[in-house]
């Protein structure tokens, strides 16, 4: 049984560009769940994707969208960005059953903004 | 608006000593108090966790207590191991299917 694979493991990107983050979510797992972790911080949700959909969201800005593929993985796109979106971005995925009472969570990407 | 404030930020605990991590919660509607850990370059892992309707629940060296009336929870990490140094964060939902709401987190080293 495969986990949660993110990538990539560390970027550094200039304000005001476009960034695109990737999620292969665990085996026989349908849900995915976005979170920014700042430094010091706890991570805060972004939005979910169930079947393709984005299915509940966070308080964070339209220029956080997201993506589901029919394998289940995810992106996460970030546009215009901000010296503060520097953080850990996380991704969970779990069945649509158990939703966060199954949460696995990947290792994340560090994202620095300059 | 911060629904779930966690205490301390760091704590440094002796080997073998408790290390108690302190929550507490405002929304009423939580059923659903999972503990994780993370140790630096990895993602948060499921710990323990527990539901309003038992007052402690322990999973061999961690235990959660949980006051109801007062809206708080703590977690007890008896005979604490330098492999326990790690951050933990306390969560809360009030369904399966709703985002956990995580509290800052506190950073625990233990020390030989």
């Amino acid at each position: 049984e495969t986990g949660v694979t993110q990538s990539p493991t560390h970027l550094i990107k200039t304000r005001g560009q476009q960034v695109t983050l990737r999620c292969s979510s665990q085996s026989g797992h349908n849900t995915v769940s976005w979170y920014q972790q700042a430094l010091g911080q706890g991570p805060q949700f972004i939005f979910q994707y169930y079947r393709e959909e984005e299915n509940g969201r966070g308080n964070f800005p339209p220029r956080f969208s997201g993506l589901q593929f029919p394998n289940y993985s995810s992106e996460l796109n970030v546009n215009a960005l901000e010296l503060d979106d520097s953080a850990l971005y996380l991704c969970a995925s779990s069945s649509r059953q158990r939703g966060v009472y199954g949460y696995t969570f990947g290792s994340g990407t560090r994202l620095t903004v300059v | 608006q911060q629904q779930v404030k966690q205490s301390p930020q760091s704590l440094i605990v002796q080997k073998g000593g408790i290390s108690i991590i302190n929550c507490a919660y405002e929304n009423t509607a939580f059923d659903y108090f999972p503990w994780y850990q993370q140790f630096p370059g990895k993602g948060p892992a499921l710990l323990i966790a527990i539901r309003p309707d038992v007052s402690e629940k322990k999973e061999g060296r961690f235990t959660i207590s949980f006051n109801k009336s007062a809206k708080q929870f703590s977690l007890h990490i008896m005979d604490s191991q330098p492999g326990d140094s790690a951050t933990y964060f306390c969560a809360a939902t009030n369904s399966g299917n709703t985002p956990l709401v995580f509290g800052k987190g506190t950073r625990l080293s233990v020390i030989a």
